[in-house]
């Protein structure tokens, strides 16, 4: 069975880092190409980022919200996902998930960046 | 960036009524790489159509998807009760992968 498992919310000042986990299980992690979504409360889904493979150079790619604050990276000897969260803002607030090939979801963490 | 724009925002049918989403792109979702989810409160999304028209693995064939280039079509043919949700698409033909803003489909 296919398992995501985030962690690492929490409350954060704004200005504040944070880093998000996602614990992968159940299917070949490092085939997978990741990716991190978003949603603020009552909001709408907003794609955060996408790490590919490392057989395909592992490639990054961001939101342009996002982009220059946040890192997402992997350790496929661990089967995990990380989100670098830096320079917090106010409107980052949200339920962050992991995904992996579209139809594979975590149940979230959140985020509140509240001063 | 291609933006995703998904009508009606809100659709009121009753049970056993045929409900039709539309998402419509900025620009052509090439090799129609466009998904729909749908997502209940307190839950996470969930996978129903990718490729446009593939239903995932476990979703009622009464889940269907339709269309190519810049215009898609969600068709559910006959709600049931666990079908009222709020809806999805999102595109994954190129980044930044977008999603629209959301169809809700209350029970009327």
């Amino acid at each position: 069975e296919v398992q995501l498992v985030e962690s690492g919310g929490g409350l954060v000042k704004p200005g504040g880092s944070l880093r998000l986990s996602c614990a992968a299980s159940g299917f070949t992690f490092s085939d997978a190409w990741m990716t991190w979504v978003r949603q603020a409360p009552g909001k709408g889904l907003e794609w955060v980022g996408r790490i590919k493979t490392k057989t395909n150079s592992g490639t990054t790619d961001y939101a342009a919200p996002v982009k220059g604050r946040f890192t997402i990276s992997r350790d496929d000897s661990k089967n995990t996902l990380y989100l670098e969260m830096n320079s917090l803002k106010t409107e980052d607030t949200a339920m962050y998930y992991c995904t992996a090939a579209l139809g594979y979801w975590g149940q979230g963490t959140l985020v509140t960046v509240s001063s | 960036e291609i933006v995703l724009t998904q009508s009606p925002g809100t659709l009121s049918l009753s049970p056993g009524e045929r409900a039709t989403l539309s998402c419509r792109a900025s620009q052509s979702v090439r090799s129609s790489f466009l998904a729909w989810y749908q997502q209940k409160p307190g839950q996470a999304p969930r996978l129903l159509i990718y490729d446009a028209s593939s239903r995932a693995t476990g979703i009622p064939d009464r889940f269907s998807g339709s269309g190519s280039g810049t215009d898609f079509t969600l068709t559910v043919s006959r709600l049931e009760p666990e079908d009222f949700a709020v809806y999805y698409c999102q595109q994954y033909t190129s980044s930044p992968w977008t999603f629209g803003q959301g169809t809700k489909v209350e029970i009327k």
